[in-house]
């Protein structure tokens, strides 16, 4: 079964500083898809970044940006020019390429605190 | 226009009780799930149906009944509640096929048994 660690359980950053959240995961699989959301105080699961095994490029959203090391089974979350909004809980999470009826595996969370 | 849309946002009942959890989504989606966040806010999934058929039903008590009348609408049923069933559950939908696919959240339920 495919384990997801995030092994930061809270961060903090200044605001418009930038800051990296870390994953890891673990899978025998070579087709797969990893997720970043973000759960404001509001609780709404907002996804902020998506990345594809299949692909070597490390997806970028604006101010968010991924380090994806396949290698490694490493996918961490950059967040640049942190804003006060940024502050919430973000979620790693994996998703089989097979069939797994797009089943997402989480991550612990970390919880990020934006200072002003 | 909410999406995936929950009720109730807010549950409190007491022990021993049965209550529902509605959850529609207007996306035209065929695959709904439902997932548990307990209190240390570890998300897990529970249920999952495609265009009305279970297909994922991971290890989760037996009082817990999903339906799904619809392929846009997926419901919780639970009975006999326990103090441990206290969490917030969230529906969430996705597009079936290959690719990214990414889930639509509801906005969660949170559910506090006393």
């Amino acid at each position: 079964a495919q384990t997801v660690t995030q092994s930061q359980p809270e961060m903090s950053v200044q605001e418009a500083e930038t800051v990296t959240l870390s994953c890891t995961y673990d899978t025998s699989e070579s087709d797969y898809y990893l997720f970043w959301y973000k759960q404001p105080p509001s609780r709404q699961m907002i996804l902020v970044i998506r990345q594809e095994a299949y692909k070597q490029q490390n997806a970028t959203e604006n101010r968010f940006s991924v380090n994806f090391q396949k290698a490694a089974k490493s996918f961490s979350l950059k967040i640049s020019d942190s804003q006060l909004g940024d502050a919430a809980m973000y979620f790693c999470a994996y998703r089989s390429g097979g069939t797994s009826y797009g089943k997402l595996t989480f991550g612990q969370g970390t919880i990020l605190t934006v200072h002003p | 226009d909410t999406a995936v849309s929950q009720t109730p946002k807010y549950l409190v009942t007491q022990m021993g009780n049965d209550k529902s959890i509605k959850c529609e989504q207007n996306l035209g989606h065929d695959t709904m799930y439902w997932y548990k966040q307990d209190s240390k806010k570890f998300l897990k999934i529970m249920f999952s149906y495609n265009n009305k058929e279970l297909i994922i039903n991971e290890t989760v008590p037996n009082r817990f009944s999903p339906k799904s009348p619809d392929k846009a609408h997926l419901n919780l049923h639970i009975n006999s509640l326990e103090l441990g069933d206290s969490a917030v559950y969230f529906c969430a939908s996705r597009r079936r096929g290959p690719g990214t696919g990414e889930l639509f959240f509801g906005e969660g339920s949170r559910l506090t048994v006393l």
